[in-house]
């Protein structure tokens, strides 16, 4: 079975504090893709970062770095120096095989000015 | 990255009508769309997946003859919530998938569906 688990239901901090937003998947599949995407009040979903299951390198881009482990099944997400604007949902997601996604319960994130 | 294009952003109706949300691909052609609801301050649920010329394919306990969905060309996916009560009002966001290799999901910007 597939599953991916965002402990975190709401986390709050202060603006300029650095966030990790965890993320814990399962998978059987020896090839899948795990996703980060942002969902800001408006509603749609902001795709943030793709990593595929052979490829455990982490990734920066600009505040946001990603931590994809295997050998935790788990592919954490850290904000750097926060911002309000980063104020959102955040879901992780898994696909593999059918290519279905499998979305996490989300983590709220507010930053308070 | 891609657009995906979701029309009406949100509508109200009455209990008893039918109502249609469109989902376009601007700037790819999407063989497969999904279509997802969601719930207030909950995860996204896949309700089915739509197809290109052939019929969706639902998820389990998704009634397929009360969400419609219609994949008529390779840009364009339309859901019919037909005879809509208000226990249909949610959140339905449409997403298409990249083109390369399992692709990331693009979604449209979400229909926000009430019910009176």
């Amino acid at each position: 079975a597939q599953k991916v688990t965002q402990a975190q239901t709401e986390i709050s901090v202060v603006e300029k504090e650095d966030v990790t937003l965890d993320c814990v998947y399962e998978t059987r599949d020896t090839t899948y893709y795990l996703f980060w995407y942002k969902q800001p009040p408006s509603g749609e979903l902001v795709f943030l970062i793709r990593r595929n299951s052979f490829d455990e390198q982490n990734e920066i881009s600009g505040r946001y770095s990603w931590n994809f482990q295997k050998s935790t099944s788990s592919f954490n997400f850290t904000i750097t120096a926060s911002q309000v604007v980063d104020s959102a949902v955040y879901f992780c997601a898994l696909s593999s095989g059918t290519y279905k996604y499998i979305f996490g319960t989300g983590t709220r994130l507010k930053v308070l000015a | 990255g891609a657009v995906v294009s979701q029309h009406p952003s949100w509508v109200i109706c009455k209990s008893g009508t039918s109502v249609k949300i469109e989902c376009r691909s601007l700037d790819f052609q999407a063989t497969t769309m999904f279509w997802y609801r969601q719930f207030p301050k909950q995860s996204l649920m896949l309700m089915a997946t739509s197809n290109e010329g052939s019929k969706a394919t639902y998820e389990q306990g998704v009634e397929k003859d009360k969400f419609l969905i219609n994949h008529a060309s390779l840009t364009l996916s339309t859901l019919t919530v037909t005879s809509a009560h208000p226990e249909d009002s949610s959140f339905y966001i449409c997403s298409a998938r990249g083109q390369h290799g399992a692709g990331e999901l693009f979604f449209g910007e979400g229909s926000r569906l009430t019910v009176l």
